[in-house]
C-alpha cells in the first residue's frame, strides 16, 4: 500500500530536550515536505527536499533540522524544543515539486 | 508574502443541496490548484486538482478556476453528511512552494 509514514503519533516532552519525528514513504518520490499546522493559520511549510541531498527552508525553518541521506526517509529534528513548536506535524511527498503531495497521518507535538 | 484566503465558516447546508467553497489567491502567475479535504484529526485529503481555466467535474465534485479573477471554488452536490470537514484551498506559487488557505469548516445537516 502506498504510504507515508510517521512516527511518532503522539509525542509529549519537555523543553530542551532533544527529539526527532521520522518520516518515511514508499512510492519512491523525490519531493519531500514537513508542514505544522495550528488554528488559525492552516498549514505552514517548515522544510522541503526535492532530492537526496537536497533540502531547503520553508516559511518557518527556525528551531527545526532535516535531513535526507535516503530518498523514502526524511526526518524532522527539534534540537532544543521549545513550548511554541507544540503543533501537529505533517510529512508529506509527491512525484516532484509539481505534483500534488500526499500525507502522512500526523504527529501531535505536545512541549511543556 | 503570498497568499491564499478562504471564509473560515462554517458553512452549514442540509443534505442534498450544493455546497460552494471559496478561495481566492494572491500569486497572479500561480498555476496549479487544489482542494484538499481534512476531517478532524485526519491528515488531509486530496480531493481535486485544477491547471486551466474553467470547470472539472469529478462525481459529486466540480473545481471551478478563474485566473483573470484569482479565484477557485469547489462544489459538492448532493451534500451528505459524511462531507463533513474541513476544506484546504492550495495553491502552487511561482517558486512551486504549496500554499495552503486556513480551510473552510463545512457542515451537512442531515
Amino acid at each position: 500500500e502506498a504510504q507515508v509514514t510517521q512516527n511518532p503519533r503522539y509525542l509529549i516532552t519537555v523543553t530542551g530536550k532533544k527529539l526527532t519525528v521520522t518520516c518515511s514513504q514508499n512510492m519512491n518520490h523525490e519531493y519531500m515536505s514537513w508542514y505544522r499546522q495550528d488554528p488559525g493559520l492552516g498549514l505552514r511549510q517548515i522544510y522541503y527536499s526535492m532530492n537526496v541531498e537536497v533540502t531547503d527552508k520553508g516559511d518557518v525553518p527556525e528551531g527545526y533540522k532535516v535531513s535526507r541521506k535516503e530518498k523514502r526517509n526524511f526526518p524532522l529534528i527539534l534540537e532544543s524544543p521549545s513550548p511554541n513548536q507544540t503543533s501537529l506535524y505533517f510529512c508529506a511527498s509527491s512525484t516532484d515539486r509539481y505534483q500534488p503531495q500526499h500525507f502522512g497521518d500526523g504527529t501531535r507535538l505536545s512541549i511543556l | 508574502q503570498k497568499e491564499v484566503e478562504q471564509n473560515s465558516g462554517p458553512l452549514s447546508v442540509p443534505e442534498g443541496a450544493i455546497a460552494s467553497l471559496n478561495c481566492t489567491y494572491s500569486d497572479r502567475v500561480s498555476q496549479s490548484f487544489f482542494w484538499y479535504r481534512q476531517y478532524s484529526g485526519k491528515s488531509p485529503e486530496l480531493i481535486m486538482s485544477i491547471y486551466s481555466n474553467g470547470d472539472k467535474e469529478d462525481g459529486r465534485f466540480t473545481a471551478q478556476l478563474n485566473k483573470a479573477s484569482q479565484y477557485v471554488s469547489l462544489l459538492i452536490r448532493d451534500s451528505q453528511p459524511s462531507d463533513s470537514a474541513t476544506y484546504l484551498c492550495a495553491v502552487r506559487d511561482s517558486s512551486y512552494k504549496l500554499i495552503f488557505g486556513s480551510g473552510t469548516r463545512l457542515l451537512v445537516r442531515p
